[in-house]
């Protein structure tokens, strides 16, 4: 099991560009989480998929940002225009229902420029 | 779900076990307390998971109070790769979404 696999490890782009961070969850898994790490605010979650359907995206910042996972085994999270400060360390999580502890990928380090 | 509080830091001498305590005071019925851990840069790790019962598992005990307004996670032999930042969260068994707060650090010291 190659565990949650997040794409890609770092990215650097310049205000304004089109971010798209990507998420393959662990297969069986029909739970998935966006999560964003800052010092300031700490993890913070996103949005969460069930069965590929966005159930709560409550946490999403503003309009910039949009969830989408075509299938059980990909996901992906945009950015469109990037800002500054959306410069954090981006965590995708899977997980069976339920609460049976999720697992998180190695996450994606974005800077803006 | 339940609100969580935790110290901000601990230290724990190598080989010693740790003791990461935390207050749930209005946790619910069928609340479950979960512990997860965030070594530098990393993503977190779940740990171990609890209703009512003290459960073990090979990383760690998680002993909750009768009352279930606290709980402790022990790790019985601390190492040097053990130091992390360490959350406990109160999650409903109709829920599924883990809301963090700031945890506790851990630093193991040789």
């Amino acid at each position: 099991d190659a565990g949650v696999i997040q794409s890609p490890r770092h990215e650097v782009t310049e205000m304004g560009q089109e971010v798209t961070l990507r998420c393959k969850p662990i297969s069986g898994h029909n739970s998935l989480f966006w999560y964003r790490q800052t010092m300031m605010r700490g993890l913070e979650l996103l949005i969460y998929f069930n069965n590929n359907v966005p159930i709560d995206d409550s946490g999403m910042p503003e309009d910039r940002f949009s969830a989408k996972m075509p299938n059980a085994s990909f996901s992906t999270l945009k950015i469109q225009p990037s800002e500054p400060r959306d410069s954090a360390v981006y965590f995708c999580a899977s997980s069976l229902d339920r609460g049976s502890g999720y697992t998180f990928g190695s996450g994606t380090r974005l800077t803006v420029v | 779900d339940a609100k969580t509080t935790q110290p901000p830091s601990m230290d724990c001498a190598e080989g010693r076990a740790a003791n990461l305590p935390c207050n749930h005071s209005t946790i619910s019925g069928n609340e479950y307390v979960y512990w997860y851990r965030q070594i530098h840069s990393q993503g977190p790790q779940y740990i171990i998971h609890g209703l009512k019962n003290n459960e073990t598992n090979e990383m760690a005990s998680l002993i909750i109070t009768e009352d279930r307004k606290s709980s402790t996670l022990i790790l019985p032999h601390a190492t040097l790769r053990d130091t992390a930042v360490y959350y406990c969260i109160g999650l409903r068994n109709t829920g599924n979404q883990f809301y963090f707060g700031t945890g506790t650090s851990l630093t193991v010291i040789p």
